[in-house]
């Protein structure tokens, strides 16, 4: 059983939705990271969260370290937020568990 | 301020070969760590340096190895490459090891094994 489960595996919305991903992770961490990747490979982490609630732009992140659960949210979604979204949860000190992304097509 | 910079970007080798890549961590980072990511197992760990020192291995074959030099920069090499060590190697750097220290991500290097 793989420590970081996400959910859903692919999404498709249209412009302008709300999107919500899911994170479980079963282990303890140190922090846990939402990571975008786009085509072509390059990982930008979006947050880094140790508990509460953090918003850039459009995007939220929300963790709750009692239930092991994060969420992240995209608000008014936009055709360039398509990419997968990785949950990333960090071990000690460098080391990270990977979510099996969520791949989402945000339609015009 | 430069980011996480992985060369080369693209590779091909052929099975049996062996090949080295390199991951320069953002000025003043020294902490390094390695990723290999396929479509079938996603992204593993494979290791972690700090300061010139292998703190973690993920459980990978010992034809996996890394270092790390005084500057920080980390290389990693496989030996006798498999069609299956064909993946997307990334990078993270940060600046320590302590819980709140975040890590950048590199683009990452694209091995193909044929």
């Amino acid at each position: 059983k793989n420590e970081v489960e996400q959910s859903p595996q692919n999404l498709t919305a249209q412009e302008g939705e709300f999107i919500t991903i899911n994170c479980s992770y079963s282990v303890g961490i140190s922090a846990l990271h939402w990571l975008q990747q786009h085509p072509g490979g390059g990982i930008v982490s979006l947050f880094m969260l140790s508990s509460g609630k953090k918003k850039h732009g459009r995007l939220i992140a929300t963790i709750n370290i009692q239930e092991k659960h994060s969420s992240l949210h995209i608000t008014a979604s936009h055709p360039r937020d398509s990419a997968v979204y990785i949950c990333a949860v960090k071990r000690g000190s460098n080391q990270f568990y990977f979510g099996t992304g969520t791949s989402l097509t945000v339609i015009p | 301020k430069a980011g996480v910079t992985q060369t080369p970007r693209y590779l091909i080798k052929t099975r049996g070969q062996q090949v080295t890549l390199s991951c320069s961590p953002i000025s003043g980072h020294r902490s390094v760590s390695w990723y290999q990511q396929t479509p079938g197992q996603g992204l593993q760990f494979l290791f972690e340096y700090f300061s010139e020192t292998q703190r973690n291995k993920g459980n990978f074959p010992g034809r996996f190895s890394g270092r790390q030099f005084s500057n920080s920069r980390s290389e990693m090499n496989v030996s006798t490459l498999e069609l299956g060590d064909s993946a997307l190697y990334l990078c993270a750097s940060s600046w320590g090891q302590g819980v709140n220290t975040e890590a950048f991500f590199g683009q990452g290097t694209r091995l193909t094994v044929v």
